[in-house]
C-alpha cells in the first residue's frame, strides 16, 4: 500500500517561515491536500492539488509538488498556524494520509 | 449554514455493531461524494471510506482496515450518510468524522462534522 512520510515535529519562529515535507513514491503524479488540525477540532482543508487555496486561507499557505515530494510552506508564521498537518492522496482507489506533522510556533 | 452532524458513537464490546449517522444541511447532499475518515486517541488521521453520488454509481471504496466489516450508505431524501460498523475491533476505537468530498476541490474533504466517539471495549 502507499505510504506517505511526514516529519514528527516541526518549529517556527513568530513571522519566520516553515516547511512540511509529505514524502512519496513518485508523489508529483498525484494530487496532495493539506489538512490542519487543532487540538478538539476536526481538521480543515488548507490547500487543495499540490497548491490550490480554499477559499479562506491565507495566502501565507502555499505548496509544491516534485519528485517524491510535496510540501507545504507557510510563511509569517503565526502562533495561530500551530496545529498538526496532514497531506493527502488517492491511491489505488483508497485515500491515504501522511503520518502528521506537529508544527509548533516560538 | 453547510453543517455535517454526526451522531451515533458509543460504547460497544469488541465483536459488536453500531451504525453511526451524519445529517448533511446547507449543501446539496444527492450530488455529494461523502467520506468517513477516523482518529484514533493520540493518533493521526485514517481515511475509512466513501461513497459516490447516486447519479455517479452510489458505489463505495473501503480502506483496506475495514473492508468487509464496515459498509456505508446514504439516504438522499433525509440528506443523511450512514456508516455500518460490525464485527467491531478494540484497534476501530477513536473518533469518526463525516467529511464531504468537494468536486471544485478535486475531491479534498472540504467540509467535516464535529465527530463522534467510538469506544470498543470489553
Amino acid at each position: 500500500s502507499y505510504e506517505l512520510t511526514q516529519p514528527l515535529s516541526v518549529s517556527v519562529a513568530l513571522g519566520q517561515t516553515a516547511s512540511i515535507s509529505c514524502g512519496g513514491n513518485n508523489i508529483e503524479r498525484k494530487n496532495v491536500h493539506w489538512y490542519q488540525q487543532k487540538p478538539g477540532q476536526a481538521p480543515v482543508l488548507v490547500l487543495y492539488t499540490d497548491y490550490l487555496r480554499p477559499s479562506g486561507i491565507p495566502e501565507r499557505f502555499s505548496g509544491s509538488n516534485s519528485g517524491n515530494t510535496a510540501t507545504l510552506t507557510i510563511s509569517r508564521a503565526q502562533a495561530g498556524d500551530e496545529a498538526d498537518y496532514y497531506c493527502q492522496v488517492w491511491d489505488s482507489s483508497a485515500y491515504v494520509f501522511g503520518t502528521g506533522t506537529k508544527v509548533t510556533v516560538l | 449554514e453547510v453543517q455535517l452532524v454526526e451522531s451515533g458513537g458509543g460504547l460497544v464490546i469488541p465483536g459488536g455493531s453500531l451504525r453511526l449517522s451524519c445529517a448533511a444541511s446547507g449543501f446539496t447532499f444527492n450530488n455529494a461524494w461523502m467520506s468517513w475518515v477516523r482518529q484514533a486517541p493520540g493518533k493521526g488521521l485514517e481515511w475509512v471510506g466513501r461513497i459516490k453520488s447516486k447519479t455517479d454509481g452510489e458505489t463505495g471504496d473501503y480502506a483496506a482496515p475495514v473492508k468487509g466489516r464496515f459498509t456505508i450508505s446514504r439516504e438522499d431524501s433525509k440528506n443523511t450518510l450512514y456508516l455500518q460498523m460490525n464485527s467491531l475491533k478494540t484497534e476501530d476505537t477513536g473518533v469518526y468524522y463525516c467529511t464531504r468530498g468537494s468536486g471544485t476541490y478535486y475531491g479534498a474533504s472540504d467540509i467535516w462534522g464535529q465527530g463522534t466517539k467510538v469506544t470498543v471495549s470489553s
